[in-house]
C-alpha cells in the first residue's frame, strides 16, 4: 500500500526566514512522481513543485525548493525567505499508477 | 485555459437525497480524477477518468457513488441515499498526461442535514 505521512500538523515562520516541512512516502514502486500542493484557506489547491523520483537532482522553483532522499523516502519541502502569502495547508502527494496519495497536511503560520 | 471549475460550490441536502455534482476539467485534458477532503485531511482518491473510461475506482467507493464522463469532456459525480458521512469537500482535478501535476477546481462542499 502506498502512504504517504507528514509528522508535523502546524509550523510556523518568521516572515523572510526560512522553514522545512517534513514529508515520508512508502512505496514499493519505482516509476513514481512526488509533489507539494498548497491550499490556502477556502481556495483551490495549487501546485507548488514536482519531482520525478527517477531524477537525482533536487527540483527547485523560486523560493521553494525540496531534499529528495530516496533511500530513506523522504521528501522535504524547504520554503527560503517565507511570506505571508506562503501562509497555507501543505499537502506532500505521491503519484504511483493512476492514483494520487496525498499526506494529512501540515498548516504553515507566516508570523510578520 | 479557464481553469477546472466545479458546480454548485456548496450544496445542503438532507439525508437520505440523491445529489449530483459537475466537474468540467481544462479543456486539453483528457485525464480526470475525483477526491473527497474532509476537514484536517488531505484529498483521498476516489475515481480517475482517461477520456470516458473510467479506469480506476478506489475501494472506499461504496456502491452508492457513481462517476461518470460520458464524452470525455464534463464528469459529474453522484451520490445516492446520502448519509451524514459523506458531508465533505468533493475536488476535481484535470491533467494532460500521467506524470503531469494536476489542476484543481475549487470543490464542491456537501452538507448533510
Amino acid at each position: 500500500a502506498q502512504t504517504v505521512t507528514q509528522s508535523q500538523p502546524e509550523m510556523s515562520v518568521q516572515e523572510a526566514e526560512t522553514v522545512t516541512l517534513s514529508c515520508t512516502y512508502d512505496t514499493s514502486e519505482s516509476d513514481y512522481y512526488l509533489f507539494w500542493y498548497k491550499q490556502p484557506p477556502s481556495r483551490q489547491m495549487i501546485l507548488v513543485i514536482r519531482q520525478e523520483a527517477y531524477k537525482q537532482q533536487n527540483a527547485t522553483e523560486n523560493r521553494f525548493s525540496v531534499n529528495f532522499q530516496k533511500a530513506a523516502k523522504s521528501f522535504s519541502l524547504k520554503i527560503s525567505d517565507s511570506q505571508l502569502g506562503d501562509a497555507a495547508m501543505y499537502f506532500c502527494a505521491q503519484y504511483t499508477g493512476n492514483q494520487f496519495y496525498f499526506g494529512t497536511g501540515t498548516s504553515l503560520t507566516v508570523i510578520p | 485555459d479557464t481553469g477546472v471549475s466545479q458546480d454548485p460550490r456548496h450544496k445542503i441536502t438532507k439525508r437520505g437525497q440523491n445529489v449530483t455534482f459537475r466537474c468540467d476539467p481544462i479543456s486539453e485534458h483528457n485525464r480526470l480524477y475525483w477526491y473527497r477532503q474532509t476537514l484536517g485531511q488531505g484529498p483521498e482518491f476516489l475515481t480517475y477518468f482517461q477520456n470516458e473510461a473510467q479506469l480506476e475506482k478506489s475501494r472506499l467507493l461504496s456502491d452508492r457513488f457513481s462517476a461518470e464522463r460520458p464524452k470525455g469532456s464534463f464528469s459529474t459525480l453522484e451520490i445516492q441515499r446520502t448519509e451524514q458521512g459523506d458531508s465533505a469537500m468533493y475536488l476535481c482535478a484535470s491533467s494532460s498526461a500521467r506524470n503531469q501535476p494536476q489542476h484543481f477546481g475549487d470543490g464542491t462542499r456537501l452538507s448533510i442535514l
